[in-house]
């Protein structure tokens, strides 16, 4: 258990479907993160929030749309997706001016496209 | 961000010791060096940070040699548990704001009885 949650872990989708991903943090950080995980590829960054400010997009399709509504939740909202967007998508928080700025990640939603 | 380089799979016996090499001939002054641990269906996890010499918490040991170009993560005495993809990651320690982890194939370790 570390600290961010995401719901829900299992996702099968069309490709006309509108589905959200949540996650959310108890750590009192304040940055979150959205990565992609496909099928034996590394692990992408999609998204920053930083103080509830996006500052980071990585060159993610408009498909994707993230909101962060507050320092400890964060949503990834889907529409229209392909199927290559098959894959495990990850959030993460870290705490600004810490030793590291280690990341901690979730379990993790596994998403299906049909 | 400075790329890194690492074994893409090792293989080891319950109870040996292992060692992970990666490679980062363009770390810069102020890279930190990072490694994540990550099962399957899982989040990685962070395993240990280093800057130069030596490391070590209750988990792993991290050696640094003096041009910091490359750096061993050394598990003690693995155990089937510890069947997992290791991550190196180079990059610096933001006092501000966020910060980008760019994560390569990783080394897949595969521990055996």
């Amino acid at each position: 258990e570390t600290g961010v949650t995401q719901t829900p872990r299992h996702l099968v989708m069309g490709m006309t479907n509108k589905k959200s991903l949540k996650c959310e943090q108890h750590l009192g950080h304040n940055a979150m993160y959205w990565y992609k995980q496909s099928a034996k590829k590394p692990l992408e960054l999609m998204f920053v929030y930083s103080l509830e400010e996006r500052v980071e997009n990585n060159s993610v399709p408009s498909r994707f749309s993230p909101e962060c509504p507050n320092s400890s939740h964060l949503f990834l909202h889907l529409h229209t997706l392909q199927p290559e967007d098959s894959a495990l998508y990850l959030c993460a928080s870290s705490q600004d001016g810490t030793s590291g700025n280690e990341q901690f990640f979730g379990p993790g939603t596994r998403l299906t496209v049909l | 961000l400075a790329k890194t380089t690492q074994p893409i799979s090792m293989d080891s016996y319950e109870g040996q010791e292992v060692n992970i090499t990666c490679s980062h001939n363009n770390i810069a002054t102020n890279d930190y060096i990072t490694w994540y641990q990550q099962f399957p269906s899982q989040g990685p996890r962070f395993i240990i940070q280093g800057y130069k010499t030596k490391v070590t918490n209750e988990v792993a040991s991290l050696f640094i040699p003096a041009d910091r170009k490359s750096s061993t993560l050394s598990l003690p005495r693995v155990s089937l548990s510890d069947t997992a993809v290791y991550y190196c990651l180079v990059g610096p320690v933001m006092n501000t704001g966020f910060q980008k982890l760019v994560f390569g194939t990783g080394t897949r370790l595969l521990v055996s009885p």
